[in-house]
């Protein structure tokens, strides 16, 4: 089964700042895709940024960048220009190409903006 | 509004008791997926339904059980409730099944909270 790890329970960033958070996943499958889901305090599951693959290029959603390292098994979030409304539970996960597309998650990180 | 409805958005009850969360898909949309949060935790997956044939179990006790019918909404019955089942409870859904539709995103509903005393 696929697992996902985030290995930083919490981060601190400030204002205006850049900040990346960390991902990495185990999978012998070899297509797929990747998401980071944001989690306010309002708990509501909100996509930040998707990711496939078989795609070298890194997805971009204007402050939010991703570094996909295939080989590794990585998928990190860059953050930059941080705003106080980016505040929130940060969560990593994985949905298989095939079969019944189940998305994984890690277990989050939460990020504290500071101002 | 993303489109997933789900309630009740608060419910508490007691322990040894059952209960039924219910999930309205956003429209056009046939996977339903169900997930548990506890208390500052990650998102478990529990159960995940596609046209009314269940497709993957993952963490669900046998306390608990699922259904998708033919409207395609779907209820999450957690039945003989312990304390530990205190959580919020997310429906998610998305478009189609198998290759190619990993890309699809996961629509998330609000979420129910369940507190058991």
């Amino acid at each position: 089964a696929q697992t996902v790890t985030q290995s930083q329970p919490e981060m601190s960033v400030q204002e205006a700042e850049t900040v990346t958070l960390s991902c990495t996943y185990d999978t012998s499958e070899s297509d797929y895709y990747l998401f980071w889901y944001k989690q306010p305090p309002s708990r509501q599951m909100i996509l930040v940024i998707r990711q496939e693959a078989y795609k070298q290029q890194n997805a971009t959603e204007n402050r939010f960048s991703v570094n996909f390292q295939k080989a590794a098994k990585s998928f990190s979030l860059k953050i930059s220009d941080s705003q106080l409304g980016d505040a929130a539970m940060y969560f990593c996960a994985y949905r298989s190409a095939f079969n019944n597309n189940d998305m994984r998650f890690g277990a989050g990180t939460r990020l504290t903006v500071k101002p | 509004d993303s489109g997933v409805t789900q309630t009740p958005k608060h419910l508490i009850t007691a322990t040894g008791q059952r209960v039924t969360l219910r999930c309205s898909p956003r429209s056009g949309d046939l996977s339903v997926y169900w997930y548990q949060q506890s208390l500052d935790q990650g998102l478990q997956f529990l159960i995940h339904y596609y046209n009314g044939e269940e497709r993957a179990k993952g963490n669900i006790l046998e306390r608990f059980s699922a259904q998708q019918f033919p409207d395609l909404h779907s209820e999450l019955n957690l039945s003989s409730l312990e304390l530990g089942d205190s959580a919020l409870y997310f429906c998610a859904s998305s478009v189609g099944l198998g290759q190619g539709s990993g890309a699809n995103v996961l629509t998330f509903g609000a979420g129910s909270r369940l507190t058991v005393l």
